[in-house]
């Protein structure tokens, strides 16, 4: 059974810093993997999606990584800024069906 | 672009009362349509997913259906709400790039 963990459940740091946020999943023949963002209170934003085959995917200041040998993958936030502070999510597809497996996310406050 | 409307944002319903949540794609056509649920700190459970009108699979049994009446048009429903349905209601569509998209949500209090 496939199982996302997001470690650490909260993350504190000063605006400006790079930061990782980590999301590991058990078993590797996943299909693809979602980085999502949520603001308090509001919907989920898609942030980068990467296919099995992929190793990585940058959008602006973020870029995810993927390693499913090791069965991990990070989401790097280069010079960080308060705007960015909410609570990030990763999700595995384990294959083609609808099915996502989320991890419970990891809070991120960007300290002024 | 493709847009996703989700209503009421709010919603305090009595226990035992019916329910109504609608959501609604823009900019698309046969999206695969989804009603996530988010407990207080908690994740995501999938609750329904629909890949075409009138089609539409449950992944968790319990007193809420969903239905797909037109296209576009995602509907989360229930006869008599429970305490237990209190929650953050999500809908959400995909497409092929299989990117989730997902709209605003609906609190959801039941008393």
């Amino acid at each position: 059974k496939q199982e996302v963990t997001q470690i650490p459940a909260a993350l504190s740091v000063p605006e400006g810093e790079n930061l990782v946020l980590n999301c590991s999943f058990t078993d590797s023949a996943i299909y693809n993997l979602q980085w999502f963002r949520q603001d308090p209170g509001k919907g989920l934003t898609s942030l980068l999606l990467i296919q099995s085959s992929q190793r990585e995917q940058t959008s602006g200041r973020l870029n995810a990584s993927l390693d499913k040998s090791s069965g991990r993958s990070t989401l790097y936030i280069a010079a960080s800024q308060p705007g960015d502070s909410a609570t990030y999510l990763c999700a595995v597809k384990k294959d083609s069906n609808y099915q996502l497996i989320w991890g419970a996310g990891t809070k991120l406050i960007i300290k002024p | 672009s493709q847009t996703i409307h989700q209503w009421p944002a709010t919603l305090v319903q009595p226990v035992g009362s019916p329910l109504s949540l609608e959501c609604t794609v823009e900019g698309t056509s046969n999206p695969n349509l989804y009603w996530y649920r988010q407990a207080a700190g908690r994740g995501l459970q999938l609750l329904f997913y629909s890949v075409g009108i009138g089609q539409i699979s449950s992944e968790v049994p319990q007193n809420l259906s969903a239905s797909r009446p037109q296209d576009r048009q995602f509907i989360l429903s229930s006869k008599k709400l429970l305490l237990s349905d209190s929650g953050f209601y999500l809908c959400a569509w995909s497409y092929r790039d299989e990117k989730l998209f997902f709209g605003s949500g609906t609190q959801l209090s039941v008393l």
